[in-house]
């Protein structure tokens, strides 16, 4: 079975540009999760999709952080713009509902 | 406010050594535990999932226990090896939802030494 796939794997940009990140999640996963991990510190979910409909984006930064599953499959988080503060691994995570969160390796973003 | 504190923070152990990591939670209502694993550069791996009922799990060299009355678990190690140096994670989540509602710990990262 194919794990969570997430690209790019590293990006450096500056202040003030965007970024994306793409993740497809295991087939047949209904939900899921976008997480930022900051150095010594543990995920903090962005949020959290079912299907292509949006559960919980309480803690995403909606002035400049966007998430889109258009087509209840894979997904894309932006940063526009970027601050130095955004630099993390950002994680995505997939699951049938109610069970297990499988991560995958996440992307880990520096902004310079 | 959920919260999720694990101790230490980092633990150095010689290769073969036994260790155990704390994890002290105020989540509520409780669900369910999990124990992560986490290696540098990959995304965490799930080791153990323990519910209200359970007070200890096992998998392989690794053993957790729960306390649900003190909201107390820690994770054993037992006989390290090398491959076991990465973050351990500790993550609750309340009742009847999935890891989007849980609360996560900040891990504590394990180095072990030949």
């Amino acid at each position: 079975e194919a794990g969570v796939a997430q690209s790019p794997r590293y990006k450096i940009i500056e202040k003030r540009q965007s970024v994306a990140f793409w993740c497809n999640p295991i087939s047949g996963h209904a939900t899921l999760y976008w997480y930022q991990q900051i150095l010594g510190q543990g995920p903090k979910l962005l949020i959290q999709f079912q299907n292509n409909g949006v559960v919980d984006d309480s803690q995403l930064p909606k002035d400049r952080f966007s998430a889109e599953r258009l087509k209840g499959v894979d997904s894309t988080l932006k940063i526009q713009p970027a601050k130095l503060e955004d630099s993390a691994v950002y994680l995505c995570a997939s699951s049938l509902e109610s069970s297990e969160a499988f991560f995958g390796q996440g992307t880990r973003l520096t902004v310079v | 406010k959920n919260q999720v504190e694990q101790s230490p923070q980092s633990l150095i152990i010689l290769e073969g050594k036994n260790c155990t990591l704390q994890c002290n939670y105020t989540v509520s209502p409780f669900s369910n535990l999990r124990w992560y694993k986490q290696d540098t550069g990959r995304g965490p791996v799930s080791l153990t999932i323990m519910t209200f009922s359970e007070n200890t799990k096992s998998n392989g060299r690794y053993t957790a226990t729960l306390d649900a009355d003190t909201k107390q678990s820690s994770l054993h190690i037992t006989a390290s090896q090398l491959s076991d140096s990465a973050s351990y994670i500790c993550v609750v989540s309340i009742y009847n939802t999935n890891a989007g509602k849980s609360t996560f710990g900040d891990g504590t990262t394990l180095t072990v030494k030949p």
